[in-house]
């Protein structure tokens, strides 16, 4: 139980266009899903946190509208990088968690990277 | 400010066993996390303690010290495919992950 996927794996994009990344909980309903990012040889940072139904909250430094953030249902948040750069080149990972969970369930994250 | 401490980097022999630590302050305590994270993929869950003491899962365990903030992760029997990199976690008062910086583990034949 507790499985998360993310969609795309990898994927490779020009400068100036837009992604999405989607991740769904395949197996429980979450409540919250969070976004981090993860550049080579460092830790996770979070970029964001979301709840069903409510606007994402952005940590400081996150440019919200440039991360589109929407979780429009209990099984499934999305992560649009808008007019990506290559500074944007990162592994995206969410996560999940349930109503009563205090774990944090890990989708397999995305390798993006923006030419 | 809220702050998690664990080493850059150990090594370790194949067949050792190896501690790896994690000091922490945050605003709160809701647990702590210890997540293994191989090269390239997500975390995975290894343990999670909210109360002081040590709770064992086969080849790994992890303990717990609340009044000094303080958390280890022991590792036994290293195998090659335990290289990778651990992540300490604390869940604050407003039930967020503060994560640390990660100690990258390489196990040596």
């Amino acid at each position: 139980g507790a499985v998360v996927s993310q969609h795309p794996s990898r994927v490779i994009c020009k400068s100036g266009t837009s992604v999405k990344i989607e991740c769904r909980s395949l197996d429980f309903q979450a409540t919250t899903m969070f976004w981090y990012r993860q550049f080579p040889k460092q830790s996770l940072m979070l970029m964001a946190t979301s709840n069903e139904g409510s606007k994402a909250t952005y940590e400081q430094g996150v440019e919200k509208d440039k991360f589109l953030i929407n979780h429009a249902s209990l099984t499934l948040s999305t992560l649009t990088v808008t007019s990506a750069h290559p500074e944007d080149s990162s592994f995206y990972i969410c996560s999940a968690r349930g109503p009563t969970d205090y774990e944090q369930y890990f989708g397999p994250g995305t390798r993006l990277t923006v030419t | 400010g809220q702050n998690i401490d664990q080493p850059t980097e150990m090594t370790a022999t194949e067949g050792a066993i190896v501690q790896i630590n994690c000091t922490y302050q945050t605003s709160g305590f809701n647990g702590l996390f210890w997540y293994q994270q191989h090269a390239g993929e997500a975390p995975t869950f290894l343990s999670y303690n909210v109360l002081d003491g040590l709770e064992e899962k086969g080849r790994f365990s992890s303990f717990l010290s609340r009044s000094k903030g303080y958390s280890y992760l022991l590792l036994k029997e290293l195998q090659m495919k335990d290289s990778a990199s651990y992540l300490c976690a604390v869940m604050d008062s407003n039930y967020q992950l503060i994560w640390g910086a990660g100690t990258k583990l390489i196990i040596k034949p």
